[in-house]
Formats: C-alpha cells, structure tokens, sequence
C-alpha cells in the first residue's frame, strides 16, 4: 500500500529565509509526487510534481522540490520565504499506474512566515 | 473559466437523512475523486472516477456512495448520514490520474 509521512505539523521561518517543508513516501512502483497549497477557506492549489526526469522540480511561486529515490523523499523548498506563502501544504503520492489510481495525501504542514 | 463547482457549500444536516453533495467540472477531465479533510488527517480519498461508468473506492469509502453517469458530474451521496462524517469534503478533477488535479471550493457537512 502506497502511504504519505509529512513529519511536521507546523514549520515556522521568518521572511525572507529559505524554508523546507519536509515529505516522505512508500510505493511499490515507482511513484508520481505533488504538492499542494491550500489557503485558509479554500480549496488546495497545484504547486508542483515529480513523474520522471529531472530530480529538481521547479513549481509555482518560486517553490520547487527535490526528489531523491535513495531516501523516498520530496521535500519542498524555497530559496526566499514570503509571509504571503503561509499556507497549509499537502504531499501526495500515486504509485505506478499499473498498481491503481489513487492518491494518497500526507497529513498537511502548516507553514508560518513570520515578519 | 476552468472551474471545480461543489453544492451546498454548507450543510447541516441529521442522522440519517439521505443528503448528496453535487460536484461538476468544465474541463473535460476523465478523472474525478472526492475528498474528505479532518483535522490532523490531511486529505483521504473516498471513492474516485477514472472515466464516465468507471468508479473505486479510495482509501474511505464506507458510508459513501459514487455514481458517474455523465463525464461532468461526480456527485457524493450519504445514504444515511452520521455524525463520523461531520467533515469537509473537496472534489477534484484531473485529466488522468496521474496529472495535477483542480479542486473545488468545498463542502462543509456537519450531521448531527
């Protein structure tokens, strides 16, 4: 069964330094990675995702994230915090296709950039 | 506009009474899940759709009923609600599986 770890609730950065919003995965296959934003009183946005190639994932608002196999991660990052980009995040995984279609999401972590 | 549509976007409701959640996408997407959000738990799959008549469960599909009927529309229905599924519920759409998915505004349902 394909599962989803955010190990941390909260993350707090101040602006203007670079933030990491952690994520880790298990599939059977080899897996299809995204991460989302959701806004508070909103639905989630697409930020990014990893299917193949490139191991550095480039996504919306400057964020991008790094997929390395070797340690079954797919850590967020971004070079510059905004207060703006607080925001709860959201990891999710599919596996292979030929092991099912459904995603499975991580438990969300609230991402606080403070002045 | 490219948009996710959920009705009601507030429901409270009784033990149950049969109630369903509408959920209609402008994109042509074949794929189509819901989504209910809970506090600590992120986002759990309850049932999803890959094309028009194809519906699975996710990850929660007790209590939940799905129909896909026509390629627009994907509505929840809660044969007989209870207070476990006091939730926020979210749709989504995507042109496959394995592409990013566009989400309602959602559904909050509170059954008491």
């Amino acid at each position: 069964a394909q599962s989803v770890a955010q190990p941390e609730d909260q993350v707090n950065v101040a602006e203007g330094n670079p933030l990491t919003v952690k994520c880790t995965y298990s599939v059977s296959g080899n897996p299809y990675l995204f991460w989302y934003v959701q806004y508070p009183n909103r639905g989630l946005q697409f930020l990014l995702k990893y299917i193949t190639g490139d191991n550095l994932v480039k996504g919306s608002y400057g964020f991008e994230a790094e997929f390395n196999k070797s340690q079954t991660s797919f850590h967020l990052k971004k070079p510059s915090a905004l207060v703006s980009d607080s925001a709860l995040y959201f990891c999710a995984v599919r596996d292979t296709p030929n092991a099912g279609n459904m995603l499975t999401f991580g438990g969300g972590t609230r991402l606080m950039v403070k002045p | 506009e490219a948009q996710v549509t959920q009705n009601p976007r507030y429901l409270i409701t009784v033990t149950g009474k049969k109630l369903t959640v509408t959920c209609s996408q402008n994109m042509n997407h074949e794929y189509m899940s819901w989504y209910r959000q809970d506090p600590g738990l992120g986002l759990r799959q309850i049932y999803y759709s890959m094309n028009v008549e194809v519906t699975d469960k996710g990850d929660v599909p007790e209590g939940y009923k799905v129909s896909r009927k026509e390629k627009r529309n994907f509505p929840l229905i809660l044969e007989s609600p209870s207070p476990n599924q006091t939730s926020l519920y979210f749709c989504a759409s995507s042109l496959s599986s394995g592409n990013e998915q566009f989400f309602g505004p959602g559904t909050r349902l509170t059954v008491l």
